[in-house]
């Protein structure tokens, strides 16, 4: 079976500094791989995705995500955090015939 | 594109009683997923329609779960004699058909279940 592990609960940068949320993945196959983000009360806002091609994935709001085959990891980063970043971050892959399989979820906490 | 709405966004009630919720998918998007959330978890899936087949339901989807997307535009999710447990937040994702299992998720707000 698929599955998806997020290492850390909680993540706190400081404003300004570069952020990292890691995600490894176990699959059969190519990964199809994908980061979303939940603000409080909301639903889940897609970030980015892989698919496949260049192991650098850049999405919205300024993230991108490395993928790195070798260590199975797929880790959120961005080169400046702002506090307005701070939320609950989801890494997923897809499995066929059961959609999205998520992780748990990190917090990720950006102080000023 | 007005995204995916979900109705409502909270429910309370006591055990025992049924429960249906509502979602609208973005138009054009043929493929339709309910996941449920519960606190401090990621989403985990329910079911999955494909225009107005049920192509999917996890085994999470007990007999008192059901769910219909009569014409292959809205879905609703209901819940019968509901129990404590079913507490949770229930989501609704929709994907369009063209391009395969690639194409992201969009989805709803959630409807927030309490059971008193």
């Amino acid at each position: 079976a698929q599955s998806v592990a997020q290492p850390e609960d909680q993540v706190n940068v400081a404003e300004g500094n570069p952020l990292t949320v890691k995600c490894t993945y176990s699959v059969s196959g190519n990964p199809y791989l994908f980061w979303y983000v939940q603000y409080p009360n909301r639903g889940l806002q897609f970030l980015l995705k892989y698919i496949t091609g260049d192991n650098l994935v850049k999405g919205s709001y300024g993230f991108e995500a490395e993928f790195n085959k070798s260590q199975t990891s797929f880790h959120l980063k961005k080169p400046s955090a702002l506090v307005s970043d701070s939320a609950l971050y989801f890494c997923a892959v897809y499995q066929a015939g059961t959609a999205l399989i998520f992780g748990k979820g990190t917090t990720l906490s950006v102080s000023s | 594109d007005t995204g995916v709405s979900q109705d409502p966004r909270h429910k309370i009630t006591k055990r025992g009683q049924n429960v249906t919720f509502r979602c609208d998918p973005i138009s054009e998007h043929n493929r339709l997923y309910w996941y449920r959330q519960t606190l401090g978890q990621g989403p985990e899936f329910l079911t999955y329609f494909q225009n107005e087949a049920q192509l999917e339901k996890s085994r999470l989807l007990s007999d008192r779960f059901s769910a219909e997307r009569p014409k292959g535009s809205f879905s609703t999710l209901e819940i019968q004699r509901t129990e404590q447990g079913d507490s949770a937040m229930y989501l609704c994702a929709s994907s369009p058909g063209q391009g395969g299992t690639n194409q992201p998720q969009h989805f709803g707000d959630g409807t927030r279940l309490s059971i008193l």
